[in-house]
This record gives C-alpha cells, sequence and structure tokens, in this order.
C-alpha cells in the first residue's frame, strides 16, 4: 500500500476563496482523522470518521469547515470562505481503532493570503 | 487541554550522545504511543507501550512508563544527525489519540 496520500501538497490562495484538502486512506482502514498543525496550537484534531461517518467533529473551528468521506478510500476537508488565520499544514491519518496507531499523510501546507 | 506534555521543548545534542524526552499525562490510560515529525513531513509511528507493560526496545529506541507518575520516557541511544526531529507522545483519551506539543530534537554532526 502506498500509505496515506493527500492532495495538493501546496495551497496557495487568497482570502475568501474555496478551498479543498484531499485524502485517501490506507486500505482497509476503518478510521480517519484530520488534523491541523500551527506552530501557536501545535497539532489539533478536527474531525474523525469510522466507516465514513463522522463520528467528533468537535474539533472543528467553525461553520466555515466541512469534511466528507463519500466512501472508503476517499475524504475531502472544505473551507469556505477561507481566512488568513486558516493558514497551517492540514494532516491526515488513518487507522484500524480509533486509538491505534495511526499513519499520517505528508500533509497540506494552506496559505491564505 | 492537551493530555501528553512533552519535555524539554528542545533539546541539542552532538552526534553519539544519548537523548531522553519525557511526556507527562493527567488521565488514565490504556496506551501511549510516541512519534516523530521530520521537518516538512508527516509524523511517523515509532513505538506502542501499553498501560501494563513498564518498558520496550525498538532498535536504538528504549520506551518506559510509569502508570503512578503518569509520565513516559523516550530515549534514543547512540543518537545521528538524521534522529534531528520533534517527537510527539500521544495518549488515548476516549476514543481517540491526543498529542503532545512535541520535543524539538536537534542532533549535530
Amino acid at each position: 500500500d502506498a500509505g496515506v496520500i493527500q492532495s495538493p501538497r501546496h495551497e496557495v490562495t487568497e482570502m475568501g476563496q474555496e478551498v479543498t484538502l484531499r485524502c485517501k486512506p490506507i486500505s482497509g482502514h476503518d478510521y480517519l482523522f484530520w488534523y491541523r498543525q500551527t506552530m501557536m496550537r501545535g497539532l489539533e484534531l478536527l474531525i474523525y470518521f469510522n466507516n465514513n461517518v463522522p463520528i467528533d467533529d468537535s474539533g472543528m473551528p467553525e461553520d466555515r469547515f466541512s469534511a466528507k468521506m463519500p466512501n472508503a478510500s476517499f475524504s475531502t476537508l472544505k473551507i469556505q470562505p477561507s481566512e488568513p488565520r486558516d493558514s497551517a499544514v492540514y494532516f491526515c491519518a488513518s487507522s484500524l481503532g480509533p486509538a491505534d496507531v495511526q499513519y499520517f499523510g505528508a500533509g497540506t501546507r494552506l496559505s491564505v493570503l | 487541554s492537551q493530555q501528553g506534555e512533552e519535555d524539554p521543548q528542545a533539546l541539542s545534542i552532538q552526534e553519539g550522545e544519548n537523548a531522553t524526552m519525557n511526556c507527562s499525562y493527567k488521565t488514565s490510560i490504556n496506551n501511549l504511543q510516541w512519534y516523530r515529525q521530520n521537518s516538512g513531513r508527516g509524523l511517523v509511528h515509532l513505538i506502542l507501550i501499553r498501560s501494563n507493560e513498564r518498558e520496550k526496545h525498538s532498535g536504538r529506541l528504549r520506551v518506559t512508563l510509569d502508570t503512578s507518575k503518569k509520565s513516559s520516557s523516550l530515549l534514543i541511544t547512540a543518537s545521528r544527525a538524521a534522529d534531528t526531529a520533534s517527537y510527539f507522545c500521544a495518549t488515548d483519551k476516549g476514543n481517540k489519540l491526543v498529542f503532545g506539543a512535541g520535543t524539538i530534537l536537534r542532533v549535530k554532526s
């Protein structure tokens, strides 16, 4: 397996634009996690899915953020409209269980100007 | 608030020396994990230690867990320049992992 695949690796956009981040988890993993990493706040869990169903979205900062998992091999994190304070590295991870070993993608570095 | 807190925040050592990083947590756990993050990369799992284990080894890594003190340590022996990275502990809280702020390790050659 190629591991967790995220795209794009880098995204530069202007304030107010819609941003969509994509993730393909490891095949057979039932859990998918979206994290945000900044220098100020460290690694924050935004939302996680179990068998394509959102379980805990308490980390999603506001309604501008939304996440979907239409099938077991694909998830998106959307920010609409984007703001400069959304600039961060966004990671997707997958695992067999909620507190098992997590496998991280390479991340998407988002810059909102 | 974070479940795990690493100490020190940053550590700089010479190649060949040992590096020790500590993690403290607040509530009871089932397991504790350590991850490494190289600059510009995602986190990579290093080792998992369960609450009924006291010590675990993997190559040059040694992890200890003291549940009475709610703390864990990661020891990297005979460090190499390639060990330069951030190291995070993660504890299970409810049905998810909570990551600490990390220790930045710099190994000078």
